[in-house]
């Protein structure tokens, strides 16, 4: 079946050094793929997406390109702030599925001063 | 604004008591979906409800149950069979949107229940 992986964490960086949260998937089909952030006691939200090979999502100085050749979905960011600190999840969902997101475990991030 | 509220925030519950935990969205979404977060662990879908009426099971539903009546709610209440119930519920609705476009896969969450059983 469709699976996500991720880096295990946690990840400790200093402030202002570059980020990497690899992520790589397996499915049947040509899935879109998301990273998600969830700041700590709060839900997930939406950092990025990518619909198709090459497709390159942004925002907020995190970037993740969609890499088909090598299934796989990076993310990562030039230069990191404390505020940056939280959980970042990997996610998949095929298009011909009509609900099912597949998720990775997360990976911790903590930015320190 | 539009969103999605989850209440409570925090839950404590006795073994062997049912409880309900409350999604409402304002987005007029049509698609609704409750996960479950376990530390260190991905989410996993409980049930999921692409339109008022109807819901289906995810991956973990033994133990839970859900309602569709309104389009706004989809309340999750987590029954006494349920094993090992203490966990952070998420809640999240989809964006509509036509098949194969770019909005048509995401999901919006709201901020979580934790539920601890003593």
């Amino acid at each position: 079946g469709d699976s996500v992986t991720q880096m295990e964490g946690p990840v400790t960086l200093s402030e202002e050094a570059f980020l990497t949260i690899n992520c790589t998937y397996t499915a049947t089909g040509y899935p879109s793929l998301f990273w998600y952030v969830q700041y700590p006691g709060e839900g997930l939200q939406l950092l990025l997406k990518a619909t198709k090979a090459d497709d390159k999502g942004s925002n907020k100085g995190f970037e993740a390109t969609y890499r088909k050749e090598t299934t796989s979905f990076h993310l990562e960011k030039g230069s990191v702030q404390v505020s940056d600190s939280a959980v970042y999840f990997c996610a998949l969902k095929e298009k011909t599925s009509y609900d099912k997101v597949i998720f990775g475990p997360g990976t911790s991030l903590s930015v320190i001063p | 604004d539009g969103g999605i509220t989850q209440s409570p925030k925090y839950l404590f519950r006795k073994e062997g008591q049912n409880v309900t935990l409350s999604c409402e969205q304002n987005l007029n979404h049509d698609a609704m979906y409750w996960y479950r977060q376990d530390p260190g662990q991905g989410l996993r879908l409980i049930y999921y409800s692409q339109i008022v009426n109807d819901f289906q099971k995810g991956d973990i539903a033994e133990g839970y149950s859900v309602s569709r009546e309104k389009k706004e709610s989809f309340p999750l209440t987590v029954t006494s069979a349920q094993k090992n119930p203490t966990a952070f519920y998420l809640c999240a609705s989809r964006s509509p949107g036509l098949a194969g476009s770019d909005t048509y896969n995401e999901q919006f969450f709201g901020p979580g229940t934790r539920l601890t059983v003593l």
